[in-house]
């Protein structure tokens, strides 16, 4: 069936290092668009990143994410975690069935950066 | 960005009542959502709606459950009657058009007593 697969439950990296979430996907439909989304504590999903271009990095707020359709991952990193980026993060894919679209969420990965 | 509302963001309703929840759409998108979160966890797909018409709805989208948006009006919830393990934050989404961002809403919690 349709999948979207993220690293699992809870991520703690020190601040100042790298970190990295893992997504892979799995559709039997057209695949349109890949996204991550950043959850605050208490506050809606939004937005973070955006991708339709296989092997084409993304970029914003200085997390990047780079699809590659050969292995059916959107990873997302960042060279640097800072505190302000705790939150929960989801991998998600927007596919076209029969005419119109969905999305697919992954169960999310919360992430927690530490001092 | 683009403003999702909803309303009301709290709700608090007896067991078996009836509850509306209000999704005011970004004006121009043509497929909305409903999303929920249960405290504490991973945020689960309910039910898409576009051209009128709910078009793919998942196993938590019970009987109990209905979308409508009449006349380009709000996008709504109803839960008839509620049950207390449908308390969770409820999210409304909307997008534009096929591979466009998905936006979302403030949230609205709901508490069944």
């Amino acid at each position: 069936g349709d999948s979207v697969t993220q690293t699992e439950g809870l991520v703690t990296v020190t601040e100042g290092l790298p970190v990295k979430l893992n997504c892979t996907y799995q559709t039997t439909y057209l695949t349109i668009a890949f996204f991550w989304y950043v959850q605050y504590l208490n506050e809606a999903p939004q937005v973070l990143l955006r991708s339709s271009t296989d092997n084409k990095r993304t970029e914003h707020q200085g997390f990047h994410a780079t699809l590659h359709k050969s292995s059916s991952s959107f990873h997302l990193q960042k060279s640097s975690a800072q505190l302000s980026d705790s939150a929960l993060y989801y991998c998600a894919l927007s596919v076209r069935n029969t005419g119109y679209q969905n999305f697919y969420f992954g169960k999310g990965t919360s992430l927690t950066v530490i001092p | 960005g683009p403003k999702v509302l909803q309303i009301p963001s709290h709700q608090i309703i007896d067991m078996g009542q009836m509850v509306t929840l209000n999704c005011d759409p970004v004006s121009n998108h043509l497929y909305f959502y409903w999303y929920k979160q249960i405290l504490g966890q991973q945020m689960e797909f309910l039910v898409n709606f576009y051209n009128g018409k709910v078009m793919e709805k998942s196993k938590l989208f019970k009987d109990q459950f209905s979308v409508e948006r009449p006349d380009g009006s709000y996008f709504t919830l109803k839960i008839q009657p509620t049950a207390l393990e449908d308390s969770a934050v409820y999210f409304c989404a909307s997008s534009h058009g096929q591979g466009e961002t998905l936006y979302f809403g403030s949230g609205t919690r709901l508490t069944v007593l």
